[in-house]
């Protein structure tokens, strides 16, 4: 079974500019839950969508987006992008109906760098 | 506000050391403690802890978890290089709908010297 997989890997954008990243889950998994992390601020969690519709959310601005299509896969749009959105960005799936965040798996991450 | 909290931010050891990764937490609507080892790459699982005082082992690695002072060791005996990640302490809060989410510590960089 595949696992879950991102794209781009690596992107680098300057400031002001937008960016959209995308996550493609586990084949039957239909939670997507998307994370920041940074070395000052380590995993933070921004939002988690289950059948297209945004389950939970985070501490973050609306510069950060996210959208869930009918075949599970998301997507991440960060807009105006600033020097502090330089993290990994990193997405996990999870099976339907368990709800439970611990029975995330985790892709590789998206490397954004903001000059 | 929820909060997650590692201990020793990193660590150098040699080959054959033994090693105490620390996490405490406070966290509204505990669910459960998670580990993961990041070697620059996705997190990958390594135990989940719901109850007290119960020792989770695999291998060389052992977790184990204290409700009531609100903190998680996991140890590592007879370290090895392939040891050396950044292990990430979470911690499962309930929230809306029965769903949870994940609360991560900052982690700790572990190097293991030859």
């Amino acid at each position: 079974k595949a696992g879950v997989t991102q794209t781009p890997r690596y992107l680098i954008k300057t400031r002001g500019q937008q960016v959209t990243l995308s996550c493609s889950p586990i084949s039957g998994h239909r939670s997507v839950s998307w994370y920041q992390q940074t070395p000052g601020q380590g995993l933070q969690f921004l939002f988690e969508y289950f059948s297209e519709t945004q389950r939970n959310k985070g501490n973050f601005p609306g510069r950060f987006s996210g959208r869930q299509f009918s075949n599970s896969r998301s997507e991440m749009n960060v807009s105006t992008l600033e020097l502090g959105d330089s993290a990994l960005y990193l997405c996990a799936s999870s099976f339907p109906t368990s709800g439970r965040a611990s029975e995330q798996f985790f892709g590789p991450g998206t490397r954004l760098t903001v000059l | 506000e929820d909060k997650v909290v590692q201990s020793p931010l990193s660590l150098v050891v040699h080959e054959g050391d033994t090693v105490t990764l620390n996490c405490s937490y406070e966290v509204t609507n505990f669910r459960s403690l998670l580990w993961y080892k990041q070697e620059k790459k996705a997190p990958t699982f390594l135990f989940m802890l719901t109850s007290s005082g119960i020792e989770k082992k695999s291998g060389r690695l052992s977790s184990i978890l204290d409700k009531k002072e609100l903190f998680s060791i996991l140890n590592i005996t007879a370290t090895q290089t392939g040891d050396s990640a950044v292990y990430l302490c979470a911690v499962e809060a309930l929230h809306s709908g029965n769903t949870g989410k994940l609360i991560f510590g900052q982690g700790t960089t572990l190097q293991v010297k030859p």
